[in-house]
C-alpha cells in the first residue's frame, strides 16, 4: 500500500518569496493533515480537513498561510511571503475518516523548508 | 486541552541494554496514546498505540510501551536497544477536532542514541 506522498522534499528560498508543498494521502484516507515541524519541538497542528471541508484551522498563521483541498484528495500548502521563522519541515499526514478508535495517523516524509 | 510531556531531550543506553523513553499526559476522559519515531531526514513512523485494554501494548521494531493511569504515564520500551533505534521519538495524546475526526497533539520529542 502506497504512503502519504509529498513534494518537493526539500526547498530553499528568500524571505518574502512563496512557496507551495504538494500532498497526496493515503487511498481511501478522508481526512488530512498538514503539521509544522521546527527543529528541536514536536509536530504542531496547522490544519486539518476532511474530504474538502476545514475541520480546524485555529493555528494556521492566515495572513501567510493558506491551504486547499479540491476534490478531497490531494492538498496544497502555500506561504506567501515567507519570513525566516517558517523554516521547518511540513509533514503531511492521513487517517481513516471519522474518529473511529483505532484509527492511526500515517505521516509522509515531509517538505524541508529552509528560509534565508 | 490535552497534553503529553517527554521529561528528557535525550537519553543514552548502550547496545543491548533496555531502553526507556519517558512520557506522562494530561488528559479529560480517557487517554488514547501513541508513540511516533523519526529517523533523520525522514517523517514521522508509527510505532504503537493505547486505545483501551491491556496495559502493556505490543508495537513495530520489538518496541512495547506501558500504559499506567495512576501516574499518568506512556512510557516506550524495548528489551534490548539497537544501534538502529537511534532516532527522535515522540509522544503523541488524541484531541478530538470535533465533525467527528481528531488530531494528534505531540510533546518536544526524546533523542535516542545507542552506543556501540
Amino acid at each position: 500500500e502506497a504512503g502519504v506522498a509529498q513534494s518537493p522534499r526539500y526547498k530553499i528560498i528568500e524571505k518574502r518569496q512563496s512557496v507551495a508543498f504538494w500532498c497526496n494521502p493515503i487511498s481511501g484516507h478522508a481526512t488530512l493533515y498538514w503539521y509544522q515541524q521546527i527543529l528541536g519541538q514536536g509536530p504542531k497542528l496547522l490544519i486539518q480537513f476532511q474530504n474538502n471541508g476545514v475541520v480546524d484551522d485555529s493555528q494556521l498563521p492566515k495572513d501567510r498561510f493558506s491551504a486547499e483541498r479540491l476534490k478531497g484528495v490531494d492538498s496544497t500548502l502555500k506561504i506567501q511571503p515567507a519570513k525566516l521563522e517558517d523554516s521547518a519541515v511540513y509533514l503531511c499526514a492521513s487517517s481513516l475518516a471519522v474518529a473511529g478508535f483505532g484509527n492511526t495517523i500515517y505521516f509522509g516524509e515531509g517538505s524541508w523548508l529552509t528560509v534565508v | 486541552a490535552q497534553s503529553v510531556a517527554q521529561p528528557e531531550d535525550q537519553v543514552n543506553v548502550a547496545e543491548g541494554n533496555p531502553l526507556t523513553v519517558k512520557c506522562t499526559y494530561s488528559v479529560s476522559g480517557n487517554p488514547y496514546l501513541f508513540w511516533y519515531v523519526q529517523y533523520p531526514n525522514r517523517g514521522l513512523q508509527f510505532l504503537l498505540k493505547y486505545i483501551t485494554g491491556d496495559n502493556l501494548v505490543k508495537g513495530s521494531y520489538g518496541f512495547e510501551a506501558e500504559f499506567n493511569k495512576s501516574q499518568t504515564s506512556f512510557h516506550l520500551k524495548k528489551p534490548s536497544a539497537l544501534v538502529s533505534d537511534s532516532a527522535l521519538y515522540f509522544c503523541a495524546v488524541r484531541e478530538d477536532s470535533g465533525a467527528g475526526s481528531y488530531q494528534l497533539t505531540f510533546g518536544k520529542g526524546t533523542k535516542l542514541s545507542v552506543i556501540p
